[in-house]
Parts: C-alpha cells; structure tokens; sequence
C-alpha cells in the first residue's frame, strides 16, 4: 500500500493568515495532484504536478512537488473563507489505475 | 447529466441487509472508480474499471463487495448482509485520460451509507 500522510490533519486560521499543507510518502509517484472537498460534495481537482520540484501557482494558492517525487506541499496565501474544505492530495501510477488519497487536511478559515 | 450522479444521495439501513449504490458516469468517460470515504477522512480505493479491460478489485475489503459495469456506462456497488463499519460515504469517480499524467478525475456527490 502506497500510503500518503498529510499534516496537520486539522487546521483552523483566521482570514488573511497564511498557511501550508504537507503530503508526505516514502513512495516515489509519477504525478501528484491536489483536490479540495466541500461538505456534501465529491472532491473537485485543483492541480496536477508532474515534474520533480515543479511549482504551480493557482491565484493565491502554491503547488510544489518534491524533487523525489515523494512529497508535495500546498501553500495558502491570505486565506479566505471560501477555502474552507478538505484537502486530499493524491498520487499517481505509470499504471494509472489507481491514485492514492491521502488522510486529508480539514481547513477551517474564520472570517 | 454534465457531471458524475450518484443515487440514492443517502441510504439508512438495517445491520445484515443488502445495499446497492449506483453510479453514472460522465459520457465517454472510460475509466470508473468507487472510493470509500470515512467521515472526515481521505478516500479509500474500492474498485476501478478501465473499458473492457477485467476490473482491478483490489480495494475491495470484504466479499461481502462487489461491483459491476455494464460497458462504458452505469456501475452498481453492492454490499451484501451490511454491517455497522460500512458506513461511510461512497463515491465514484470516471475519467477519460486513464493513465496519463494529467489524468482528471470527475467526483460525484457520492452516497451516505448509514447502517444501524
């Protein structure tokens, strides 16, 4: 099982603060991708990374793939309390018939 | 339907009764997965179907699984004589890039599973 641990598990800012997700594995993944879930809703894709020490950015959210390929963190800039959700970040096979979820990362962002 | 739908939305059951979830996929979306989720937790794969090709059960915990898909369109999960620790959500997924780096997966609304 290729496990992928996220941290912190839980996370509760105040708007305007800064914060960064980590997802770690000692698994080496052929792409990474990041996914953000609202209550009642199915995860919904927010980047793919494919590239060891790639960085994406997305408006105020960074994306970075770790040069193994291992890890990947996802930094928030002056959160809002529109990014309230689960993280779950996942990773990807040559196979391609299964990605890996991660434990998931609960933000909560107070207005 | 545009996305991924999913019924029934929630489902309430008695411990030892039979549930069958259903999901219809994006049209020509070749790929389909079932994940399991637990409440406030990350996704746990069930099972994948790619085409024609014999699905991948790997995920599948018990025997009490099983799942079907009729050609490149509708999955059924069923879970037989249920118990306590299936509930959970359970979501599906379909892509149309199966094994390509920028593969994307397209998530339903999934299905609440509550097992008394």
């Amino acid at each position: 099982t290729q496990l992928l641990e996220q941290s912190p598990q839980f996370l509760s800012i105040q708007e305007g603060e800064n914060l960064t997700v980590y997802c770690n594995s000692s698994s080496v993944f052929s792409s990474l991708q990041w996914y953000r879930q609202e209550p009642g809703e199915g995860p919904v894709l927010l980047v793919t990374v494919v590239t060891g020490g790639e960085v994406k950015k997305l408006k105020r959210l960074t994306f970075q793939f770790g040069d193994a390929r291992k890890d990947s963190s996802l930094h928030i800039t002056a959160a809002q309390p529109g990014d309230t959700g689960l993280y779950l970040c996942a990773g990807g096979t040559n196979t391609g018939n299964q990605f890996y979820f991660g434990t998931g990362t609960s933000l909560t962002v107070i207005p | 339907g545009a996305g991924v739908s999913q019924s029934p939305s929630n489902k309430v059951t008695e411990k030892g009764k039979d549930v069958e979830l259903r999901c219809d996929p994006i049209s020509g979306h070749t790929a389909l997965y079932w994940y399991r989720q637990r409440l406030g937790q990350g996704l746990e794969f069930l099972i994948y179907f790619q085409g024609n090709s014999a699905p991948d059960k790997s995920g599948l915990p018990s025997d009490r699984f099983s799942a079907e898909r009729t050609g490149e369109s509708v999955s059924t999960l069923t879970i037989q004589r249920t118990q306590q620790e299936d509930s959970a959500v359970y979501l599906c997924a379909s892509s149309f890039l199966p094994g390509a780096p920028f593969e994307k997966l397209f998530f339903g609304s999934g299905t609440q599973l509550s097992v008394l």
